[in-house]
C-alpha cells in the first residue's frame, strides 16, 4: 500500500504566490524525497529530507519534516508558469524502495 | 535523465497478448526499478531489481514479470495483458555512489484493448 498521502489534490494559485502541499506517512522513513512531474514525462527529483533533519532550502523549495506527526510540507516560493506540474512525496524507509504518494497536481496561473 | 531510455514509448495491444517492456541505462546503476502510474494512485512499484538475475516484487507485481540479464537491461514482461494493465509504466533507477534518490525514465504509455 502506499506510504504517502498528499493535500491538497490540487492546488491553483496565482503567479508570484507561493504553494504549499503536505504529505503524511505511516511507518518510520529514512528520509522523505519530493518529486515533480510535468504533464506527459517522467519523475524529476527535487529536494530530499532526511529523518534527523527538520527543515532544508533548495532555491525556492523549502521543506520541512515532522517525524512525531509523520507528515511533511513542500512550500514553492514565488511561483511561475513553469512550476506547473504534479508534485509527488516518496518516503525511503531504508529498504532500497520508495512509496510514492499519489500526489498534488499545481496549477499556476498567469 | 541519466542515461535511461524506455522502448517502446507508446504500444497498442490486445488482451491477451504478451508484451514486453525495455528499460535501459548506460551508467552501470544496480538498482533498477519498474512502477505503474494510474491516476489516483501515484506510482506503483511493479518489480525491482539489485543486480543481474536478482529481482524481486514490488506491491502490484501480479500479472507481471521481470528479467535482467544484463546490467543496463531491465525487462518488463506482461505475459497476457488485460485492460486493467492499461497505464503509463515508468523505469526507474537508483542513484550510484550512496545517493537514495531515483532517477527516472520517460515512461511507456501502454493500452490495452
Amino acid at each position: 500500500s502506499q506510504q504517502g498521502e498528499e493535500d491538497p489534490q490540487a492546488l491553483s494559485i496565482q503567479e508570484g504566490e507561493n504553494a504549499t502541499m503536505n504529505c503524511s506517512y505511516k511507518t518510520s522513513i529514512n528520509n522523505l524525497q519530493w518529486y515533480r512531474q510535468n504533464s506527459g514525462r517522467g519523475l524529476v527529483h527535487l529536494i530530499l529530507i532526511r529523518s534527523n533533519e527538520r527543515e532544508k532550502h533548495s532555491g525556492r523549495l523549502r521543506v520541512t519534516l515532522d517525524t512525531s506527526k509523520k507528515s511533511s510540507s513542500l512550500l514553492i516560493t514565488a511561483s511561475r508558469a513553469a512550476d506547473t506540474a504534479s508534485y509527488f512525496c516518496a518516503t525511503d524507509a531504508d529498504d532500497y524502495k520508495l512509496s510514492f504518494g499519489a500526489g498534488t497536481t499545481v496549477t499556476v496561473r498567469a | 535523465d541519466a542515461g535511461i531510455t524506455q522502448s517502446p514509448r507508446h504500444k497498442v495491444t490486445e488482451t491477451g497478448t504478451p508484451v514486453t517492456l525495455r528499460c535501459h541505462q548506460t551508467e552501470n546503476h544496480r538498482y533498477m526499478y519498474w512502477y505503474r502510474q494510474d491516476p489516483g494512485h501515484g506510482l506503483r512499484l511493479i518489480h525491482y531489481s539489485y543486480g543481474v538475475k536478482d529481482t524481486d516484487k514490488g506491491e502490484v507485481s501480479d500479472g507481471y514479470s521481470v528479467s535482467r540479464s544484463k546490467t543496463e537491461d531491465f525487462l518488463l514482461t506482461l505475459e497476457s495483458a488485460t485492460s486493467s494493465q492499461t497505464s503509463v509504466y515508468f523505469c526507474a533507477i537508483r542513484a550510484q555512489g550512496g545517493g537514495e534518490t531515483q532517477y527516472f525514465g520517460p515512461g511507456t504509455r501502454l493500452l490495452v484493448l
